[in-house]
Protein backbone atom coordinates (compact mmCIF):
# COMPACT_ATOMS: atom_id res chain seq x y z
CA UNK A 1 0.00 0.00 0.00
CA UNK A 2 1.09 3.68 -0.58
CA UNK A 3 1.73 5.99 2.26
CA UNK A 4 1.56 9.57 1.93
CA UNK A 5 4.09 11.61 4.89
CA UNK A 6 3.84 15.37 5.29
CA UNK A 7 6.47 15.61 8.53
CA UNK A 8 5.70 19.37 9.31
CA UNK A 9 2.18 19.88 11.15
CA UNK A 10 2.87 23.61 10.91
CA UNK A 11 4.71 25.81 9.44
CA UNK A 12 4.67 29.76 9.25
CA UNK A 13 6.10 32.41 6.75
CA UNK A 14 6.53 35.40 6.61
CA UNK A 15 4.76 37.60 4.01
CA UNK A 16 6.71 37.76 1.03
CA UNK A 17 9.12 35.42 2.02
CA UNK A 18 9.92 32.39 0.85
CA UNK A 19 8.48 28.49 2.53
CA UNK A 20 8.84 25.00 1.75
CA UNK A 21 6.49 22.06 2.61
CA UNK A 22 7.86 18.53 2.57
CA UNK A 23 6.61 15.59 1.75
CA UNK A 24 7.66 12.29 1.12
CA UNK A 25 5.88 9.30 -0.07
CA UNK A 26 6.25 5.24 0.01
CA UNK A 27 5.28 3.29 -3.45
CA UNK A 28 6.84 0.46 -5.35
CA UNK A 29 4.77 1.84 -8.64
CA UNK A 30 6.36 3.38 -11.38
CA UNK A 31 3.54 5.04 -13.12
CA UNK A 32 1.75 7.80 -10.85
CA UNK A 33 1.24 11.11 -9.98
CA UNK A 34 1.54 13.29 -7.15
CA UNK A 35 -0.86 16.49 -6.46
CA UNK A 36 -0.32 19.36 -3.63
CA UNK A 37 -3.94 20.15 -2.92
CA UNK A 38 -4.32 23.77 -0.88
CA UNK A 39 -7.52 23.65 1.80
CA UNK A 40 -7.98 27.51 3.08
CA UNK A 41 -10.81 28.18 6.43
CA UNK A 42 -13.53 27.84 3.32
CA UNK A 43 -13.01 24.58 3.85
CA UNK A 44 -12.69 24.13 -0.01
CA UNK A 45 -10.09 21.72 -1.33
CA UNK A 46 -8.32 23.20 -4.36
CA UNK A 47 -5.47 21.62 -6.50
CA UNK A 48 -2.19 23.90 -6.58
CA UNK A 49 0.17 21.56 -8.93
CA UNK A 50 0.31 18.46 -10.30
CA UNK A 51 3.24 16.35 -11.32
CA UNK A 52 3.90 13.37 -13.60
CA UNK A 53 5.96 10.47 -12.00
CA UNK A 54 7.46 9.98 -15.94
CA UNK A 55 8.56 13.75 -16.59
CA UNK A 56 11.86 14.81 -14.83
CA UNK A 57 10.96 18.68 -15.65
CA UNK A 58 9.85 20.08 -12.14
CA UNK A 59 6.39 21.20 -12.58
CA UNK A 60 5.23 25.24 -12.01
CA UNK A 61 2.15 27.11 -11.61
CA UNK A 62 3.10 30.77 -10.81
CA UNK A 63 4.84 31.28 -7.42
CA UNK A 64 4.04 27.31 -6.84
CA UNK A 65 6.84 24.85 -7.55
CA UNK A 66 7.85 21.88 -7.37
CA UNK A 67 11.09 19.80 -5.92
CA UNK A 68 10.48 16.25 -7.69
CA UNK A 69 13.07 13.70 -6.58
CA UNK A 70 11.91 10.04 -7.96
CA UNK A 71 14.64 8.03 -6.34
CA UNK A 72 14.22 9.54 -2.87
CA UNK A 73 10.46 9.38 -3.30
CA UNK A 74 10.56 12.91 -2.25
CA UNK A 75 7.95 15.57 -3.40
CA UNK A 76 8.15 19.41 -2.04
CA UNK A 77 6.18 22.27 -2.54
CA UNK A 78 8.11 25.93 -2.93
CA UNK A 79 5.90 29.01 -2.29
CA UNK A 80 7.73 31.98 -3.60
CA UNK A 81 6.57 35.73 -2.76
CA UNK A 82 4.07 34.16 0.11
CA UNK A 83 0.49 36.29 0.62
CA UNK A 84 -1.67 36.39 3.09
CA UNK A 85 -4.39 34.26 0.83
CA UNK A 86 -1.84 31.75 0.82
CA UNK A 87 -2.71 30.84 4.82
CA UNK A 88 -4.36 27.12 4.52
CA UNK A 89 -3.85 23.74 5.12
CA UNK A 90 -1.62 22.16 2.49
CA UNK A 91 -1.95 18.35 1.57
CA UNK A 92 0.03 16.31 -0.30
CA UNK A 93 -1.69 13.15 -2.47
CA UNK A 94 -0.46 10.13 -4.33
CA UNK A 95 -2.65 8.64 -7.29
CA UNK A 96 -1.41 5.30 -9.06
CA UNK A 97 -3.53 3.64 -12.04
CA UNK A 98 -5.00 0.85 -11.56
CA UNK A 99 -8.17 -0.77 -13.16
CA UNK A 100 -10.88 0.54 -12.07
CA UNK A 101 -9.90 4.26 -11.62
CA UNK A 102 -7.90 6.18 -9.67
CA UNK A 103 -6.61 5.58 -6.27
CA UNK A 104 -5.50 8.93 -4.46
CA UNK A 105 -3.76 9.07 -1.37
CA UNK A 106 -3.47 11.77 1.16
CA UNK A 107 -1.42 12.65 3.23
CA UNK A 108 -1.86 14.41 7.06
CA UNK A 109 -1.36 17.91 6.10
CA UNK A 110 0.84 20.66 6.78
CA UNK A 111 -1.37 23.92 8.19
CA UNK A 112 0.60 27.14 7.01
CA UNK A 113 0.36 30.29 8.65
CA UNK A 114 1.28 33.55 6.56
CA UNK A 115 1.65 36.19 8.79
CA UNK A 116 2.05 39.69 8.17
CA UNK B 1 -15.92 25.26 -10.38
CA UNK B 2 -17.27 21.65 -11.10
CA UNK B 3 -20.95 21.42 -10.16
CA UNK B 4 -20.72 19.33 -6.84
CA UNK B 5 -23.50 19.73 -4.35
CA UNK B 6 -22.71 17.95 -0.76
CA UNK B 7 -26.12 17.93 1.26
CA UNK B 8 -26.69 18.68 4.34
CA UNK B 9 -23.69 21.12 4.77
CA UNK B 10 -23.97 20.12 8.46
CA UNK B 11 -25.69 17.91 10.55
CA UNK B 12 -25.89 16.55 14.07
CA UNK B 13 -27.02 13.73 14.89
CA UNK B 14 -27.56 11.28 17.66
CA UNK B 15 -25.69 7.81 18.31
CA UNK B 16 -26.98 5.18 16.42
CA UNK B 17 -29.20 6.76 14.50
CA UNK B 18 -29.18 6.25 10.80
CA UNK B 19 -27.34 8.79 8.53
CA UNK B 20 -27.57 9.64 4.64
CA UNK B 21 -24.95 11.92 3.02
CA UNK B 22 -26.01 13.24 -0.42
CA UNK B 23 -23.10 13.95 -3.27
CA UNK B 24 -25.19 15.23 -6.54
CA UNK B 25 -23.04 16.05 -9.51
CA UNK B 26 -23.91 17.89 -12.88
CA UNK B 27 -20.75 17.33 -14.53
CA UNK B 28 -21.68 13.71 -15.71
CA UNK B 29 -18.23 12.02 -14.76
CA UNK B 30 -17.94 8.64 -13.84
CA UNK B 31 -15.69 8.18 -11.22
CA UNK B 32 -17.14 9.57 -7.88
CA UNK B 33 -15.74 9.16 -4.11
CA UNK B 34 -16.40 9.41 -0.44
CA UNK B 35 -13.43 10.98 2.09
CA UNK B 36 -13.35 11.59 5.38
CA UNK B 37 -11.35 14.40 6.88
CA UNK B 38 -9.89 13.76 10.55
CA UNK B 39 -6.75 16.16 12.02
CA UNK B 40 -3.83 14.30 11.80
CA UNK B 41 -4.62 11.99 8.87
CA UNK B 42 -5.44 14.07 5.85
CA UNK B 43 -8.32 12.44 4.01
CA UNK B 44 -9.49 8.85 3.93
CA UNK B 45 -11.20 7.27 1.11
CA UNK B 46 -14.15 5.48 2.31
CA UNK B 47 -15.83 3.89 -0.54
CA UNK B 48 -15.55 5.09 -4.42
CA UNK B 49 -17.99 4.55 -7.82
CA UNK B 50 -16.64 3.71 -10.99
CA UNK B 51 -19.92 3.91 -12.26
CA UNK B 52 -24.05 3.36 -11.68
CA UNK B 53 -24.04 0.59 -9.41
CA UNK B 54 -20.37 -0.08 -9.38
CA UNK B 55 -18.95 0.41 -6.14
CA UNK B 56 -15.97 -0.52 -3.94
CA UNK B 57 -14.13 0.03 -0.74
CA UNK B 58 -11.77 2.43 0.80
CA UNK B 59 -9.29 2.37 3.79
CA UNK B 60 -12.07 3.00 6.11
CA UNK B 61 -14.94 1.59 4.65
CA UNK B 62 -16.56 -0.28 8.20
CA UNK B 63 -19.28 1.17 9.44
CA UNK B 64 -20.45 2.87 5.71
CA UNK B 65 -22.35 1.96 2.73
CA UNK B 66 -23.26 3.55 -0.47
CA UNK B 67 -25.53 3.63 -3.13
CA UNK B 68 -24.95 4.92 -7.05
CA UNK B 69 -28.09 4.32 -8.88
CA UNK B 70 -27.85 7.20 -11.28
CA UNK B 71 -24.69 8.69 -13.06
CA UNK B 72 -25.11 12.21 -11.00
CA UNK B 73 -25.87 10.89 -7.31
CA UNK B 74 -24.09 9.49 -4.86
CA UNK B 75 -25.18 8.38 -1.44
CA UNK B 76 -22.63 7.35 1.58
CA UNK B 77 -25.07 5.74 4.36
CA UNK B 78 -23.87 5.14 8.26
CA UNK B 79 -26.66 2.65 9.57
CA UNK B 80 -25.70 2.95 12.84
CA UNK B 81 -23.96 6.40 13.66
CA UNK B 82 -21.17 6.36 16.16
CA UNK B 83 -19.13 9.08 17.92
CA UNK B 84 -15.99 7.62 15.95
CA UNK B 85 -17.89 8.77 12.60
CA UNK B 86 -17.78 12.52 13.98
CA UNK B 87 -16.09 13.93 10.54
CA UNK B 88 -15.92 16.05 7.23
CA UNK B 89 -16.22 14.32 4.81
CA UNK B 90 -16.10 15.22 0.92
CA UNK B 91 -17.57 13.71 -1.98
CA UNK B 92 -14.92 13.80 -5.13
CA UNK B 93 -15.01 13.18 -8.41
CA UNK B 94 -13.65 12.58 -11.87
CA UNK B 95 -13.61 12.49 -15.42
CA UNK B 96 -11.87 9.45 -16.39
CA UNK B 97 -8.75 6.78 -15.45
CA UNK B 98 -6.62 8.03 -17.94
CA UNK B 99 -3.53 10.08 -17.31
CA UNK B 100 -3.21 13.00 -14.85
CA UNK B 101 -6.50 13.33 -14.23
CA UNK B 102 -7.36 15.21 -10.68
CA UNK B 103 -10.05 14.91 -8.81
CA UNK B 104 -12.61 17.90 -7.82
CA UNK B 105 -13.72 18.23 -3.88
CA UNK B 106 -17.43 19.40 -3.08
CA UNK B 107 -17.28 21.42 -0.55
CA UNK B 108 -17.64 19.09 2.69
CA UNK B 109 -20.32 17.81 4.80
CA UNK B 110 -19.65 18.44 8.61
CA UNK B 111 -21.18 15.34 10.51
CA UNK B 112 -21.41 15.55 14.43
CA UNK B 113 -22.45 12.09 16.20
CA UNK B 114 -23.37 13.01 19.83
Amino acid sequence: AQTVTQSQPEMSVQEAETVTLSCTYDTSESNYYLFWYKQPPSRQMILVIRQEAYKQQNATENRFSVNFQKAAKSFSLKISDSQLGDTAMYFCAFMKKDNYGQNFVFGPGTRLSVLP
Amino acid sequence: DAGITQSPRHKVTETGTPVTLRCHQTENHRYMYWYRQDPGHGLRLIHYSYGVKDTDKGEVSDGYSVSRSKTEDFLLTLESATSSQTSVYFCAISRRRETNEKLFFGSGTQLSVL
